[in-house]
């Protein structure tokens, strides 16, 4: 079973431009995240998606990211215009729907977006 | 609001030594508590998890943590490491009823050999 996969792993960016960051989750997943981590600084909540509605986007930092989730599958995170602060690493994780049991709480991660806004 | 301490940024050990990593949390309602890690160009990777029952649970590769919930601490243990075992390792929790993570700053163990 393939896992979690992020496209590209990598992004250089200058500010004021746009990048589009891809996540495909493991097949059959309902529920789908994406979580920051800047520099030095813990990994943190974006926000999260079951199928294709989104759930809880509290923790989006401001207009500038927009998230979707095309038919309930891969999912894109869409940064304009990019600023320096926004370079960090950016995961995705996904999960199974609820199932009645706790171990569908475990979310699986992604290797991450590394990008970098210069 | 729920938080995740990790007292230590880095922990260096020599290989086969014990190694303790350091989580405290704080929640005013139950959490389900975690430990993942992420090995070099890596994602996050579940070593273990603590849900309900028995306070200490182990995980995978030789690693267990004991939940405690008087001191509202989850610390990470493994008798003798291995150089394989350089990594960062997350603490996080999850409450109940809720789905998002909320993760420590991550701890870096630097094993020497």
């Amino acid at each position: 079973e393939a896992g979690v996969t992020q496209f590209p792993s990598h992004s250089v960016i200058e500010k004021g431009q746009t990048v589009t960051l891809r996540c495909d989750p493991i097949s059959g997943h309902d529920n789908l995240y994406w979580y920051r981590r800047v520099m030095g600084k813990e990994i943190k909540f974006l926000l999260h998606f079951v199928k294709e509605s989104k759930q809880d986007e509290s923790g989006m930092p401001n207009n500038r990211f927009l998230a979707e989730r095309t038919g309930g599958t891969y999912s894109t995170l869409k940064v304009q215009p990019a600023e320096l602060e926004d370079s960090g690493v950016y995961f995705c994780a996904s999960s199974p729907g609820w199932r009645g049991a706790p171990s569908s709480y475990e979310q699986y991660f992604g290797p991450g977006t590394r990008l970098t806004v210069t | 609001a729920q938080s995740v301490t990790q007292l230590d940024s880095q922990v260096p050990v020599f290989e086969e030594a014990p190694v303790e990593l350091r989580c405290n949390y704080s929640s005013s309602v139950s959490v389900y508590l975690f430990w993942y890690v992420q090995y070099p160009n890596q994602g996050l990777q579940l070593l273990l998890k603590y849900l309900s029952g028995s306070t200490l649970v182990k995980g995978i590769n030789g690693f267990e943590a004991e939940f405690n919930k008087s001191q509202t601490s989850f610390h990470l243990r493994k008798p003798s490491v291995h150089i394989s075992d350089t990594a960062e390792y997350f603490c996080a929790l999850r409450t109940q009823g809720a789905q998002k993570l909320v993760f420590g700053q991550g701890t870096r163990l630097t094993i020497n050999p």
